[in-house]
């Protein structure tokens, strides 16, 4: 059973530079979420798809943030132009329909972005 | 919007105590609430979650929580800590997206240290 895995796990970079992580779901979820997480706080949502239907985005997504699914399988978030305040653990979920009615996810290890 | 408040950003306790960790929820309609459980370095493990069946709900690793809607309160707690239990707890409650997706909206944290 293979869970959520995403890539990569630590990134590091100077401010400005453009980062891109990758999540692969579980393999028969057709729903994946994006959430942030800083320091000592708990998940933020970020964005939300449907196959490779880009649902919803929260307000926390500038226009420096932007989220793909383009077959329905995995997914990439990349930020353009990194700032200090990006750093954060991005963590991505999953889960199928009939979990998708709870709200309950699956979620991968992170990718934690330190940015200098 | 739905949303959860844990009491407590920081619970110690010691080996075979009680664990007691608190979350009350906000919500407009039914709540599905949940309990994820936070490792260093890694990401958000399921515990248990109530989808209203049963108030008392039992979890993974020995932990339960009670759903009380008079106190909208939703408490994790287990009758004997364990030094493998030292992690951060996250509440969550389901919120519905604009598309109609729930999506989980989480608490601020509590970091469980156990005392040997």
């Amino acid at each position: 059973d293979t869970g959520v895995s995403q890539d990569p796990r630590h990134k590091i970079t100077k401010r400005g530079q453009n980062v891109t992580f990758r999540c692969d779901p579980i393999s028969e979820h057709n729903r994946l979420y994006w959430y942030r997480q800083t320091l000592g706080q708990g998940p933020e949502f970020l964005t939300y798809f449907q196959n490779e239907a880009q649902l919803e985005k929260s307000r926390l997504l500038s226009d420096r943030f932007s989220a793909e699914r383009p077959k329905g399988s995995f997914s990439t978030l990349e930020i353009q132009r990194t700032e200090q305040g990006d750093s954060a653990m991005y963590l991505c979920a999953s889960s199928t329909p009939v979990q998708g009615v709870t709200g309950e996810l699956f979620f991968g290890e992170g990718s934690r972005l330190t940015v200098l | 919007a739905q949303s959860v408040t844990q009491l407590g950003s920081h619970v110690s306790v010691s080996e075979g105590a009680l664990v007691l960790l608190r979350c009350n929820y906000s919500s407009s309609v039914p709540p599905y609430l949940f309990w994820y459980v936070q490792y260093p370095n890694q990401g958000l493990q399921l515990l248990l979650k109530y989808t209203s069946a049963a108030t008392l709900v039992k979890g993974i690793n020995g932990f339960e929580a009670e759903f009380k809607k008079s106190e909208t309160s939703f408490h994790l707690t287990k009758p004997s800590a364990h030094m493998s239990d030292a992690a951060e707890y996250f509440c969550a409650v389901s919120d519905k997206g604009i598309q109609g997706a729930q999506k989980l909206v989480f608490g601020q944290g509590t970091r469980l240290t156990i005392n040997p």
